[in-house]
């Protein structure tokens, strides 16, 4: 079945470096590629998403291209900030089989000043 | 903005009692969802329901069971809780092929 894979966490890093969060997908058919982020306390709410291949989303600098070759959709921003730490998750969902939402296992990301 | 209400943020219950955990939106959307989520397993799918009065189950139904009689409101219950239903609980609502929108969550204990 379909599923998603992102790098383990936590990742730590200090305020503006580069940030990269590994996601590759399986998927059968062509899926719809997301990511969460879900803050401490609260919910998970949408990031960024794209629907078809090439396709770059981008949200608060944060930016993630599907790559179709690799099927791959890396989340990546230039310079983190403090307010960046938090869980994210990489998800997919195809809307040509069964439409449900796929989430990955999340990745802690922690800022230090 | 689509808003998703979760009826607790913060729950304690012993272990045996009923316990009652109540979604709201207010988006007219089909779909609604109900996850847990626990440190390393990321978000598992107990239960979701298409439409009013339908429902499905997810990856982990056991102990679990849901009721949807109005579309704006999705309960989950824990007929008999147990320690290992200590977690996590997020509801989520879907219009069609779009992206999920979450709760604030609850977090059970059980003791």
């Amino acid at each position: 079945g379909d599923s998603v894979t992102q790098m383990e966490g936590p990742v730590t890093l200090s305020e503006e470096a580069f940030l990269t969060i590994n996601c590759t997908y399986t998927a059968t058919g062509y899926p719809s590629l997301f990511w969460y982020v879900q803050y401490p306390g609260e919910g998970l709410q949408l990031l960024l998403k794209a629907t078809k291949a090439d396709d770059k989303g981008s949200n608060k600098g944060f930016e993630a291209t599907y790559r179709k070759e690799t099927t791959s959709f890396h989340l990546e921003k230039g310079s983190v900030q403090v307010s960046d730490s938090a869980v994210y998750f990489c998800a997919l969902s195809d809307m040509n089989r069964d439409d449900k939402i796929i989430f990955g296992k999340g990745t802690r990301l922690h800022i230090l000043p | 903005d689509v808003k998703v209400t979760q009826s607790s943020r913060y729950l304690v219950k012993r272990t045996g009692e009923k316990v009652f955990l109540e979604c709201v939106q207010d988006m007219d959307h089909e779909n609604m969802f109900w996850y847990r989520q626990d440190p390393g397993l990321g978000l598992r799918l107990i239960y979701f329901s298409y439409d009013v009065k339908m429902k499905e189950k997810g990856d982990i139904p056991e102990g679990y069971s849901v009721s949807r009689e109005k579309k704006e409101r999705f309960s989950l219950i824990l007929e008999s809780a147990s320690t290992n239903q200590t977690s996590m609980y997020l509801c989520a609502t879907r219009p069609f092929s779009y992206e999920q929108y979450f709760g604030p969550g609850t977090r059970l204990t059980v003791t």
